[in-house]
């Protein structure tokens, strides 16, 4: 089968760094996505990797390895507006994207 | 209108009732999806379009159809609801199936 994983939940301190992993599972591979979700809202795109390594954009910044199949977004200087659902989907080889569950993360002061 | 816009924003529907959501874009995306999410489930997709005239099933499709007779429409029916169907349902595009995609707001939809 396939499958995404990712921490259902995480907790982190205002200022701070927080790092969220995503491994996956899939037949194939044509990119992976990272997607933000506030609480009653509809997600937004975030990030997309294709390629192994670092993509920055401002205090957000994602990494893919497809030889080890993960990935991670990593937040820097957290502020309370992060607060929100991270989603990870990867497209898989016949361009479906498959969407992980979801990591709610919780910002505290 | 800007973006994707979907209606109802929710709704509470009898068991057997016929219901269509309804989702218009108006970036000119040839893509269009049909998503259900439920708490503790990733997104799951219903139905796609890759472009005007074509539709395909996603990973959970039945009880539900869709038809996509111009660029900018999506509906999605549900011929007789049943109570799992009761999700939040999000709309999607995107410029080409290989795109990021947007999302509508949602529909909240609540089958008793």
């Amino acid at each position: 089968g396939q499958n995404i994983d990712q921490p259902t939940e995480m907790t982190a301190t205002e200022g701070a760094i927080v790092q969220i992993n995503c491994t996956y599972q899939t037949s194939g591979f044509n990119g992976l996505f990272w997607y933000q979700q506030h609480a009653g809202e509809a997600p937004t795109f975030l990030s997309y990797n294709v390629l192994d390594g670092l993509e920055e954009k401002g205090r957000f910044s994602s990494f893919l390895s497809r030889s080890k199949g993960y990935s991670y977004l990593l937040l820097k200087e957290l502020q309370m507006k992060d607060s929100a659902s991270y989603l990870c989907a990867v497209r898989n080889g016949d361009y479906q994207l498959i969407w992980g569950a979801g990591t709610k993360l919780i910002i505290k002061p | 209108i800007a973006g994707i816009t979907q209606a109802p924003t929710s709704q509470i529907l009898a068991a057997g009732r016929r219901m269509t959501l309804r989702c218009t874009q108006d970036m000119r995306h040839n893509a269009m999806y049909w998503y259900r999410q439920d708490l503790g489930l990733g997104l799951r997709l219903i139905h796609y379009s890759n472009t005007a005239g074509t539709t395909g099933k996603g990973e959970v499709p039945d009880g539900y159809s869709v038809s996509r007779a111009n660029t900018d429409d999506f509906p999605l029916t549900l011929a007789s609801a049943v109570p799992s169907q009761t999700s939040v349902y999000f709309c999607a595009s995107s410029e080409t199936g290989q795109n990021e995609q947007f999302f509508g707001p949602g529909t909240r939809l609540t089958v008793l």
